[in-house]
């Protein structure tokens, strides 16, 4: 069975520090990767997603970047926190298009930027 | 671009029905997705319409009207465990867009 990790589960980083977030999913090959962050009570708002090794698409202008060095493994950077970047961040898979449409979601990190 | 409006809270009282609508603005549509979501939790998917009509889960169904751009879930026989966050989402071709989600309240 397929199963995604995300750690740490929470993070509490100064403003200006470093950021390094890992997803690493098992049981499947070439799952399509993707990263959510979630602010408190609102929706998901899509960060980047790749659909092989290398290959990162950025939704939203940002001081992250995103970086997938192996199939399943997805990490998400920044060199220096704003206290804008504080939320619930979730990584999910799916399988490429056609073959199926649900994305499985990770447990999610929870960084607070002070 | 892609857009999906839904309403923000809903309220609804144990063993009655509750119907959560979406409506979408899309430049790509493969389908309409179904999640739900409690507080502290990941999003667990519910469902997938492609197709016009209504697809049933058990307790849940899901219906999409392409011409409309207009989808509901219906969730029948309320439980307290029900009372959570659901957020509809656009299936694109390589990605999906998520709502802004709906926060239910299920009351005794």
């Amino acid at each position: 069975s397929q199963t995604i990790h995300q750690w740490p589960a929470t993070l509490v980083q100064p403003v200006g520090s470093p950021l390094s977030l890992e997803c690493t999913v098992e049981g499947t090959s070439n799952p399509n990767l993707y990263w959510y962050r979630q602010a408190a009570g609102r929706g998901l708002q899509l960060l980047f997603y790749s659909v092989g090794i290398g290959q990162i698409s950025s939704e939203v202008p940002q001081n992250l970047s995103a970086s997938r060095p192996q199939d399943r493994q997805f990490i998400l950077s920044s060199k220096k926190l704003l206290l804008s970047d504080s939320g619930f961040y979730l990584c999910a898979w799916s399988d490429p298009p056609g073959q199926n449409y649900e994305q499985y979601f990770g447990p999610g990190t929870r960084l607070t930027v002070t | 671009g892609q857009s999906l409006e839904q309403p923000s809270e809903v309220t609804a009282v144990e063993g009655a029905i509750v119907q959560i609508n979406c409506t979408y603005q899309t430049s790509g549509f493969y389908g309409l997705s179904w999640y739900q979501q409690h507080d502290g939790g990941a999003p667990t998917f519910l469902s997938y319409n492609a197709l016009d009509g209504l697809e049933e889960t058990g307790r849940f169904s899901s219906f999409l009207s392409r011409s409309d751009s207009y989808g509901y879930l219906l969730l029948q026989e309320l439980q307290m465990k029900d009372s959570a966050s659901y957020f509809c989402a656009v299936m694109g071709y390589q990605k999906v867009t998520f709502g802004t989600g709906t926060k239910l309240q299920v009351i005794p």
